[in-house]
């Protein structure tokens, strides 16, 4: 499998604090995404980056992307207890249309 | 907004039986996925199709087929359910126009079989 794997594979917070997950990645790739997951529902698109690209930000949240090292982070800044979800990455691989995604990142934010 | 369904929440069905899982998405989207998602395992992509009538496999095509005869639809079938197909089904779709665009998902239809 071409699976991208997050880590942590959990992660637990206050509230306020900044939580960071990690996406590694195994071949070359057209762009990265980021979705999360509330608990039994649907994925919801986050934040695209491309291949092109090393930084982007969206409200409060910032991924950047590493092609050398094949890894991918997201950083949430002062989480808030809605936050609390599972967080995927997913990658497009050069030439398809096929998306892989990780086994994601379970967040908890304490209030 | 785009919005993906999926024809039911939760599915409870019997070994051997067949089993349908509807989507329909509104945005003219053409690319359409089946994902089945199971703790541990993230979502793994069963089938996916760029157009109607076209499919191409996904990691996880056997035990599965999938019809898409109209452009917002995607049928995946289980043509003999067996009791490791009890699992999260989610579909996806996508727009593309020479980039890539991101997936919507349905809201996942739940399946046990039994």
């Amino acid at each position: 499998s071409q699976q991208g794997e997050e880590d942590p594979q959990a992660l637990s917070i206050q509230e306020g604090e900044n939580a960071t997950m990690n996406c590694s990645y195994k071949t070359s790739i057209n762009n990265l995404q980021w979705y999360r997951q509330n608990s039994g529902r649907g994925l919801v698109h986050l934040i695209l980056i491309r291949s092109n690209e090393r930084e982007k930000h969206s409200g409060r949240l910032r991924v950047t992307l590493d092609t050398s090292k094949k890894s991918s982070s997201l950083l949430i800044t002062a989480s808030r207890a809605a936050d609390t979800a599972s967080y995927f990455c997913a990658t497009e691989y050069s030439g398809t249309y096929k998306y892989i995604f990780g086994t994601g990142t379970r967040l908890k934010v304490l209030a | 907004d785009v919005k993906v369904t999926q024809s039911s929440r939760y599915l409870v069905k019997r070994t051997g039986e067949k089993v349908f899982l509807e989507c329909v998405q509104d945005m003219d989207h053409e690319n359409m996925f089946w994902y089945r998602q199971d703790p541990g395992l993230g979502l793994r992509l069963i089938y996916f199709s760029y157009d109607v009538k076209m499919k191409e496999k996904g990691d996880i095509p056997e035990g599965y087929s999938v019809s898409r005869e109209k452009k917002e639809r995607f049928s995946l079938i289980l043509e003999s359910a067996s009791t490791n197909q009890t699992s999260m089904y989610l579909c996806a779709s996508s727009q593309t126009s020479g980039r890539s665009y991101e997936q919507y998902f349905g809201p996942g239809t739940r399946l046990t079989v039994t």
